[in-house]
């Protein structure tokens, strides 16, 4: 089947505007995971989604980011009033809760973010 | 917090020697997973370990659930150029049922 997408590959933006990051996780996988990595660093987790339960946001770096879970599927992280220090590969993945394979976190290609 | 010391941190070798890596952790582990990462890519997952003393093979690549659970190696044979790229380590503990904790990555060079 499909695997984790997300949109866009890339993103140019000006200090100061706000930013949309989209993941569609593989279907079924009921949880959700957005990790930050910087160039040539290892991965930052910012926010872990599962099932209807609150999520986790203490990787979250400030309160300029957020993310949003709609229906169980489709994610999205919004930065608010890009810095320049927020460029980096913004990761997201997916796993399954239960039976075989839980917890194996499947990865999607990420968007690159160039904060000018 | 929790951490993963993983090593080493880059290794530059010659296509068709074998490779070793590892991590340790400071408390025991109920899962490893291993996971390569190509430049603009995603990590993709290579092995994914259970339980202790297991050792589990994909082509070329072994890895190994530490004794002590503490612990975990990726060995990759008779090194190919395709075979570069970084290396990530990742594991559970007992305290956790979601998050993985992850290493620095190992970043592997192949000698021109």
């Amino acid at each position: 089947g499909a695997g984790v997408s997300q949109s866009p590959s890339n993103k140019v933006t000006e200090k100061g505007k706000d930013v949309e990051l989209r993941c569609d996780p593989i279907s079924g996988h009921t949880a959700l995971y957005w990790y930050r990595q910087s160039l040539g660093q290892g991965l930052e987790f910012l926010i872990y989604f599962q099932g209807n339960s609150a999520p986790d946001k203490s990787g979250l770096p400030s309160d300029r980011f957020s993310a949003e879970r709609t229906g169980g599927s489709v994610s999205t992280l919004t930065i608010q009033r890009t810095q320049q220090e927020d460029s980096a590969v913004y990761l997201c993945a997916s796993s399954r809760t239960s039976g075989i394979g839980s917890y194996e976190q499947y990865f999607g290609p990420g968007t690159r973010l160039t904060v000018t | 917090g929790q951490q993963l010391n993983q090593s080493p941190q880059s290794m530059f070798i010659q296509e068709g020697e074998d490779v070793s890596m590892n991590c340790t952790s400071s408390s025991i582990f109920n899962t490893w997973l291993w996971y390569k990462q190509d430049p603009g890519e995603g990590p993709v997952l290579l092995i994914a370990l259970y339980k202790a003393g297991e050792l589990t093979s994909n082509g070329r690549l072994t890895a190994q659930f530490g004794i002590t659970r503490k612990d975990s190696f990726l060995n990759i044979s008779a090194s190919i150029p395709s075979d570069v790229g970084i290396y990530f380590c990742a594991g559970r503990d007992m305290d956790s049922n979601y998050q993985l904790i992850w290493g620095a990555g190992t970043k592997l060079i192949i000698k021109p």
